[in-house]
């Protein structure tokens, strides 16, 4: 059965540093990885899917990279700013049908 | 409409009613999934549907709950005898069909249901 861990499950940083998240994952195989930010209240917003095939996804300010052979998947965040404060959840699909298997999320604090 | 919509975004209940929570999935996405996320739990999967069908119940917690599909959009998810426990945030995803398992899902901002 896949699990997913985030570490840390925490994070509080001033503004400007660049940060990395960490996901890990029991069974390597997988279809794909996705990162996902949520706000307080709402929903998900969907930030990089990295496919099995590949070893990193960059947009903007935000990279994750993906290594399957050791179970591990970073998103790392260049010069934060306040308004990147937000939980940030990594998923995988291992078998069929697409299903999502969430981490429990980083809560991440940006301060001016 | 633009994204994935989900209605009431909020239910407050007493136990033992029944609730119906709706999901409005991006036109043209043929696969729709629903998640629950709770205190202690985390975001947990439900259940899975490919146009009307769901082949994956998996995540369904008990009898209780039950979900449905018309005309390859609308999907209801409805929960009888509610519980305590059922307190949660009920959320949706879509996704375009195809290779399903390379497709992003897409979220709703959910339902948040409360059992008094």
């Amino acid at each position: 059965k896949q699990e997913v861990t985030q570490i840390p499950a925490a994070l509080s940083v001033p503004e400007g540093e660049n940060l990395v998240l960490n996901c890990s994952f029991t069974d390597s195989a997988i279809y794909n990885l996705q990162w996902f930010r949520q706000d307080p209240g709402k929903g998900l917003t969907s930030l990089l899917l990295i496919q099995s095939s590949q070893r990193e996804q960059t947009s903007g300010r935000l990279n994750a990279s993906l290594d399957k052979s050791s179970g591990r998947s970073t998103l790392y965040i260049a010069a934060s700013q306040p308004g990147d404060s937000a939980t940030y959840l990594c998923a995988c699909v291992s078998g069929g049908y697409n299903k999502l298997i969430f981490g429990a999320g980083t809560r991440l604090a940006v301060h001016p | 409409g633009a994204g994935v919509s989900q209605s009431p975004s909020n239910k407050v209940t007493e136990k033992g009613k029944d609730v119906e929570l709706r999901c409005d999935p991006i036109s043209g996405h043929t696969a729709l999934y629903w998640y629950r996320q709770s205190l202690g739990q985390g975001l947990e999967f439900l259940i899975y549907f490919q146009g009307n069908s769901a082949p994956d119940k998996s995540g369904l917690p008990s009898d209780r709950f039950s979900a449905e599909r018309t005309g390859g959009s609308v999907s209801t998810l409805t929960i009888q005898r509610t519980q305590q426990e059922d307190s949660a945030v009920y959320l949706c995803a879509s996704s375009l069909g195809g290779d399903r398992r390379n497709q992003p899902q897409h979220f709703g901002d959910g339902t948040r249901l409360s059992i008094l």
